[in-house]
């Protein structure tokens, strides 16, 4: 099946610690992004790659960090410098297609700090 | 500023009835507009796609449609089933050289039998 993977699905993390999220994908899409969403907010994107060994900040990058060094995989890194990390998380992927950007997602990550 | 904002926030209709959601935008260069739906504690599945140049598209029981004039789209959801019930999404892509997306908050539907 192509798609995008995230694991896991929930995550549980103690205040001070940093936490990995994984996200990997097998539609050969050269880009891949993270995403935030908190109740009532839209999603606000995090970091984005658009190429191998390239990525950039996003919206609010602050408290995290990605890597990119290899094309089916984007991780992200939540640190102890992000004060607010319980969300949920979505990584995405995406192509051009006809001109248009189409996006597909992962089915998220929900972290909770405890 | 670029923004997209959907209403109602939140709608619960009986099931076998219709209705339609909201999303006005104000972005610029705009390239297309998508509505996603997101069942709770999943990613958003794309249900349909607008260009510029077009007003109405279906897919099924959904049928999106676009006013580039007035920057507004909306979503009509025909015959509800429960299956229906989740949060749909109005999102705005710009037409620059990365084609940023920008959400919307969205409209969360409950369909009641």
């Amino acid at each position: 099946d192509g798609g995008i993977t995230q694991s896991p699905k929930y995550l549980f993390r103690k205040e001070g610690q940093n936490v990995t999220l994984s996200c990997e994908q097998n539609l050969n899409h050269d880009a891949m992004y993270w995403y935030r969403q908190d109740p009532g907010q839209g999603l606000r994107l995090i970091y984005y790659s658009q190429i191998v060994n390239d990525f950039q900040k996003g919206d609010i990058a602050e408290g995290y960090s990605v890597s990119r060094e290899k094309k089916e995989s984007f991780p992200l890194t939540v640190t102890s410098a992000q004060k607010n990390p319980t969300a949920f998380y979505l990584c995405a992927s995406s192509i051009v297609s006809r001109g248009h950007t189409e996006a597909f997602f992962g089915q998220g990550t929900r972290l909770t700090v405890v | 500023k670029n923004q997209v904002e959907q209403s109602p926030q939140s709608l619960i209709i009986l099931e076998g009835k219709n209705c339609t959601l909201q999303c006005n935008y104000t972005v610029s260069p705009f390239s297309n507009l998508r509505w996603y739906k997101q069942d709770t504690g999943r990613g958003p599945v794309s249900l349909t796609i607008m260009t510029f140049s077009e007003n109405t598209k279906s897919n099924g029981r959904y049928t999106a449609t676009l006013d580039a004039d007035t920057k507004q789209s909306s979503l009509h959801i025909t015959a509800s089933q429960l299956s229906d019930s989740a949060s749909y999404i109005c999102v705005v892509s710009l037409n620059t050289g990365f084609q940023k997306l920008v959400f919307g908050t969205g409209t969360r539907l409950l369909v009641s039998p």
